[in-house]
């Protein structure tokens, strides 16, 4: 069956503005997770959904970035006034409901560029 | 301190070497540890969870030693293919998993 996708796959932007970061999760998958890679860097967790319950955003960097998932499936991480440190790979990843927390797939990714 | 520390590499091995990376974790309540995979400029994506009595998949190997804090990949016999960034990952609290930063190996002809 299709995987999770995000959208777009690259974006460049101008700092200052705003730019919004999609990810379709596997369909029926309950939870789902933003992370960011940076170069030579790690994944770091953003922000996790699981179901209805309030999201788990305490991985969020700033109040510029914010998150919101509709109707339980689609998300998108809103980033505002970027800076060039936001620059870095944007993972979704989404994993259903019951199964361990290691079964995340992840999406290929956004590459966001802020010049 | 990070959570989850890995030596970055890269590891240069010939094919059918046997490599192998450790990996330190902080939080001495985690309890469960997992190792990813990452080729270049792709997602993640799991390669074996770790248990405690240590586990097998064909030529990957992984050991967990709780009183010290670290965890262990082996691969024996190492494929052109095995080339690739291993993730060490560890369970934080509320379903988060922790990503150290990677080793990068390269196997080569």
């Amino acid at each position: 069956g299709a995987g999770v996708s995000q959208s777009p796959s690259n974006k460049v932007t101008e700092k200052g503005k705003d730019v919004e970061l999609r990810c379709d999760p596997i369909s029926g998958h309950t939870a789902l997770y933003w992370y960011r890679q940076s170069l030579g860097q790690g994944l770091e967790f953003l922000i996790y959904f699981q179901g209805n319950s309030a999201p788990d955003k305490s991985g969020l960097p700033s109040d510029r970035f914010s998150a919101e998932r509709t109707g339980g499936s689609v998300s998108t991480l809103t980033i505002q006034r970027t800076q060039q440190e936001d620059s870095a790979v944007y993972l979704c990843a989404s994993r259903g409901y019951g199964t361990s927390d290691s079964e995340q797939y992840f999406g290929p990714g956004t590459r966001l560029t802020v010049t | 301190r990070k959570e989850v520390e890995q030596d970055p590499g890269p590891f240069n091995v010939p094919e059918g070497a046997t490599v192998a990376f450790n990996c330190t974790y902080s939080n001495s309540a985690s309890q469960s540890f997992f190792w990813y995979r990452q080729d270049c400029r792709k997602e993640p994506k799991l390669l074996m969870s770790v248990y405690s009595s240590g586990n097998e998949d064909g030529r990957f190997t992984a050991q967990l030693n709780r009183a010290s804090q670290y965890i262990s990949l082996l691969i024996r016999d190492s494929k052109l293919s095995d080339s690739a960034t291993y993730l060490c990952v560890v369970k934080g609290g509320f379903q988060k998993l922790v990503f150290g930063t990677g080793t990068r190996l390269l196997v080569s002809p």
